[in-house]
């Protein structure tokens, strides 16, 4: 399995611009998360799906950032506009829930993000 | 809402010392455990995991914890650290019916050859 898959790896762009992370979750697996880490807050979850349809986006800092899961192979975090403070990494995580409760997670490599 | 503690945010130790990183969750009620490693530059990997049963959970790399339900706390422990081992190290705990993962703001462990 190749794990969850993440791109890019690195972005680089200056602010105002708009910036979509991608995500493509462990093939099976029915539940997806964005996190986002940095110094100064650690690892905060900014939104979580489970089927395809989100279920806490209490996270999201703001307006600026959406998510979408338009199948159960992707999802994709965009900021728009972005700022300089939305530099952080951002992580994707998948697991597989086949009862009411949630399992493990596994994480994706992570986006690095630099907003200029 | 869910608070996980870490009490220590950096631990320095010669290789062959032991180790102990602890970790405090505010729950009350039914919870997963779980303990992630990050070694510098990759992402998040699991290191061990408890749901239930025999409260001492072994993972990899020689890693224990022990899940202690009366102190509200999942300490990590390894009797004998590597250089291998310097990372950062995060305590996540899981409310099983409502999915998020409740992270510490990590502890990272530097370990000196």
């Amino acid at each position: 399995d190749a794990g969850v898959i993440q791109s890019p790896r690195h972005e680089v762009t200056e602010m105002g611009q708009e910036v979509t992370l991608r995500c493509k979750p462990i093939s099976g697996h029915n539940s997806l998360f964005w996190y986002r880490q940095t110094m100064m807050r650690g690892l905060e979850l900014l939104i979580y799906f489970n089927n395809n349809v989100p279920i806490d986006d209490s996270g999201m800092p703001e307006d600026r950032f959406s998510a979408k899961m338009p199948n159960a192979s992707f999802s994709t975090l965009k900021i728009q506009p972005s700022e300089p403070r939305d530099s952080a990494v951002y992580f994707c995580a998948s697991s597989f829930r086949p009862s009411e409760l949630y399992n493990e997670q596994f994480f994706g490599p992570g986006t690095r993000l630099t907003v200029l | 809402a869910q608070s996980v503690s870490q009490h220590n945010h950096h631990v320095i130790l010669s290789e062959a010392a032991s180790l102990e990183l602890g970790c405090n969750y505010s729950y009350g009620g039914t919870v997963n455990l779980f303990w992630y490693v990050q070694y510098p530059g990759q992402h998040l990997q699991l290191l061990l995991k408890y749901f239930s049963g025999d409260p001492l959970v072994k993972g990899i790399k020689g890693f224990e914890a022990e899940f202690i339900k009366s102190k509200f706390s999942f300490n990590l422990r390894k009797p004998s650290v590597q250089w291998s081992d310097t990372a950062e190290y995060f305590c996540a705990v899981l409310q099983p019916t409502l999915g998020r993962l409740y992270f510490g703001r990590g502890t990272q462990l530097t370990v000196w050859p």
